[in-house]
């Protein structure tokens, strides 16, 4: 089945610093990839939506120059926390959704997620 | 109102009995509705997804859909120690949004 990676799993840095997630479809065109933000006990949270090749979509309350998203080809996408602060930290899942695959739902290919921890 | 409600539990229920999860939704332009396992520290993993009113069973799991009630229940037979997790509802109108989710524990 469709698989979607995202690198690295977990990440701790100190507060300032910048980190970058990446989220990768590996055997699918994700034309459409969607950033969720898990806080403990919580649901998941949209934070964007990206489509190749074009400016990602923020959901209202996500900073979008905090939060910089990168979708520059079929298989990559890249969430930058910038000046990350402690209050950032939580679980960060990307979804891929995919053109062509006949008869599978997008809502499956979900990324195994980056936990973030600022210090 | 939130788009998506669930009972956040825990829930717990014997080994071998029935668990039954329920959530309900406000958009009634909702088409879609999906039942998602995670377990603690790991993304989402769906397990079901129904789109008409009724019953649709995948092995041990039913799932149920009312949209006159705006209602999807997930019912787990023969509940065994690997269901304990955190089961998400979500439903999709044109955005796909998650319930908080009901914590499942399984008793051996």
């Amino acid at each position: 089945g469709a698989v979607v990676s995202q690198h690295p799993s977990w990440v701790i840095c100190k507060s300032g610093t910048s980190v970058k997630i990446e989220c990768r479809s590996l055997d699918f065109q994700a034309t459409t990839m969607f950033w969720y933000r898990q806080f403990p006990k919580q649901s998941l949270m949209l934070m964007a939506t990206s489509n190749e090749g074009s400016k990602a979509t923020y959901e209202q309350g996500v900073e979008k120059d905090k939060f910089l998203i990168n979708h520059a080809s079929l298989t990559l996408s890249t969430l930058t926390v910038t000046s990350a602060h402690p209050e950032d930290s939580s679980f960060y899942i990307c979804r891929a959704s995919a053109r062509g695959l006949a008869g599978r739902t997008d809502t499956q290919y979900f990324g195994p997620g980056t936990r973030l921890t600022v210090l | 109102q939130k788009e998506v409600e669930q009972n956040s539990g825990p829930l717990s229920v014997p080994e071998g009995a029935i668990a039954s999860l329920n959530c309900t939704y406000s958009d009634r332009g909702s088409q879609s509705f999906f039942w998602y396992r995670q377990y603690s520290g790991k993304s989402p993993e769906l397990i079901m997804s129904i789109y008409s009113n009724g019953d649709k069973e995948d092995g041990r799991f039913t799932a149920q859909l009312n949209k006159a009630s705006q209602y999807v229940s997930l019912l787990i037979r023969d509940s065994q120690p690997s269901d304990s997790a955190t089961y998400l509802c979500a439903t999709r109108a044109n955005n796909l949004f998650f319930g908080t989710g009901t914590r499942l524990t399984v008793i051996p």
